[in-house]
């Protein structure tokens, strides 16, 4: 059973550089969600979708942040010109519609900004 | 008031004890439970899911849900050290059973051999 693969693990990226990573949901799993998660604090959603559509954007996701999951399968979660309020352990889950909403979570990837 | 509450510890508790921990919601509308646990540096796992009010039990661990008091815990009987980790309560979104989770902090839990 193969569970939600995250890429890269670790970046680190200069100031107003862009930066984008990849998730690879649990192959039957139809919901994707990204969430963001500083230290001390529980994960905060960022978007997701159902299939290829995106359902729904949090206010924390300002214009330099862009969600894509072309064809339901994988997503990519680009930042641009990132700021050091950026860096953060950004998580991917997916579900099964039928599956009331368990979440799976991949390993992350740990964003740092300097 | 924030939407999912949780104390955030640490709890100490010594090896064989029960660990007890709490949280609160404040929305009606949510249907769907779930506690998770991250070890340090690591992702949150699902450990338990809870949907009706009562208990739920998978080994060592029960989780409680009170709807009428907004209240969801987490027992964890004959407490390990590797059962030290910071367990997340998680409340689906209101009225959306399937959209997005709303995290408490988190309890931090160590267990002292």
């Amino acid at each position: 059973d193969t569970g939600v693969s995250q890429n890269p693990r670790h970046k680190i990226t200069k100031r107003g550089q862009n930066v984008t990573f990849r998730c690879d949901p649990i192959s039957e799993h139809n919901r994707l969600y990204w969430y963001r998660q500083t230290l001390g604090q529980g994960p905060e959603f960022l978007t997701y979708f159902q299939n290829e559509a995106q359902l729904e954007k949090s206010r924390l996701l300002s214009d330099r942040f862009s969600a894509e999951r072309p064809k339901g399968s994988f997503s990519t979660l680009e930042i641009q010109r990132t700021e050091q309020g950026d860096s953060a352990m950004y998580l991917c889950a997916s579900s099964r519609r039928d599956r009331n909403n368990e979440q799976f979570f991949g390993p992350g990837t740990r964003l740092t900004v300097l | 008031q924030k939407e999912v509450e949780q104390n955030s510890g640490p709890l100490s508790v010594p090896e064989g004890a029960i660990a007890s921990l709490n949280c609160t919601y404040s929305d009606r509308g949510s249907q769907s439970f779930f506690w998770y646990r991250q070890y340090s540096g690591k992702s949150p796992e699902l450990i338990m899911s809870i949907y009706s009010n009562g208990d739920k039990e998978d080994g060592r661990f029960t989780a409680q849900l009170n709807k009428a008091s907004q209240y969801v815990s987490l027992l964890i009987r004959d407490s390990q050290p590797s059962d030290s980790a910071t367990y997340l309560c998680a409340v689906n979104e209101p009225y959306n059973q399937g959209g997005k989770l709303i995290f408490g902090q988190g309890t931090e839990l160590s267990v002292k051999p």
